[in-house]
C-alpha cells in the first residue's frame, strides 16, 4: 500500500519569507498524482496544488510551488511571500491513477509570524 | 448548492448506539469520498462512490461502518454501536469525474464524539 510521510508535525515563518514543507511517498507505480490540501481552523479543506508524476515540470500555482522529485519520491511544497492567511495545516496526498483511492500524511502545521 | 455540505455539523452519542452521518455533494458530482480525520491525525479514507456504486470498500475500519448513495446524490454514512476511538472528524468530498483531471471538493465535515 502507498504511504505518505510529512516528517515536520510543526514549522513557523515570519511573514513574507519563503517556507518550504516536506513530503515523501512510498509507491510502486509509475503513474500517479499528489496534491497538498491546506486545511485552516475552519475545517474546510482546500486544494493548493496539484501534480501529476508523468510531467516533469513541477507545479506552480501564484504563491505556491513544488519540487516533484519522482526518483526520490519527493514532492515539497514551498510557499513564497508568506502571510498570516497560509497558516494552517498543510496535508501532503497521494492518488493512484488507477484506483480512486487517497493517501494522506499526517500534515504538518504551519505558523505564520507577523 | 454552491459547495459540499455535511449534518449534523456536531454529533454527541453515547457507546452502542448507531449514528447517520449525511453529505450532499456539489450538485452534478458523480464521484463522492468519505474520510475519517482523527485528532492530529491526517485522512484515513473509508470509501468512495461512483454514482451509487462503491467499487472498494477496502478503507471501512469494521463491519460497524457502512455507507450508501442514492440517486447518484446524498451519501450517508452509518456506523452502528458506536465506540469511543470512532470519535473523528468525518469529512465528505465529491467531483465531477474519477479522471485524470479530478480535483476534490470536501464539506466542513461533522464532528462525532462517542461517550
Amino acid at each position: 500500500a502507498q504511504t505518505v510521510t510529512q516528517s515536520q508535525p510543526e514549522m513557523s515563518v515570519q511573514e513574507a519569507e519563503t517556507v518550504t514543507l516536506s513530503c515523501t511517498y512510498d509507491t510502486s507505480e509509475s503513474d500517479y498524482y499528489l496534491f497538498w490540501y491546506k486545511q485552516p481552523p475552519s475545517r474546510q479543506m482546500i486544494l493548493v496544488i496539484r501534480q501529476e508524476a508523468y510531467k516533469q515540470q513541477n507545479a506552480t500555482e501564484n504563491r505556491f510551488s513544488v519540487n516533484f522529485q519522482k526518483a526520490a519520491k519527493s514532492f515539497s511544497l514551498k510557499i513564497s511571500d508568506s502571510q498570516l492567511g497560509d497558516a494552517a495545516m498543510y496535508f501532503c496526498a497521494y492518488r493512484s491513477v488507477n484506483f480512486n483511492k487517497f493517501y494522506f500524511g499526517s500534515g504538518t502545521k504551519l505558523n505564520v509570524k507577523p | 448548492g454552491a459547495g459540499v455540505s455535511q449534518s449534523p455539523s456536531n454529533k454527541v452519542t453515547e457507546k452502542g448506539k448507531d449514528v447517520e452521518l449525511r453529505c450532499d455533494p456539489i450538485s452534478g458530482h458523480t464521484a463522492l469520498y468519505w474520510y475519517r480525520q482523527s485528532l492530529g491525525q491526517g485522512l484515513e479514507f473509508l470509501i468512495y462512490f461512483q454514482g451509487n456504486s462503491a467499487p472498494d470498500k477496502s478503507g471501512l475500519p469494521s463491519d460497524r461502518f457502512s455507507a450508501e448513495r442514492t440517486g447518484g446524490s446524498v451519501s450517508t454514512l452509518t456506523i452502528q454501536r458506536t465506540q469511543q476511538e470512532d470519535s473523528a472528524v468525518y469529512l465528505c468530498a465529491s467531483s465531477s469525474t474519477p479522471d485524470r483531471e479530478e480535483t476534490q471538493y470536501f464539506g466542513p465535515g461533522t464532528r462525532l464524539l462517542v461517550l
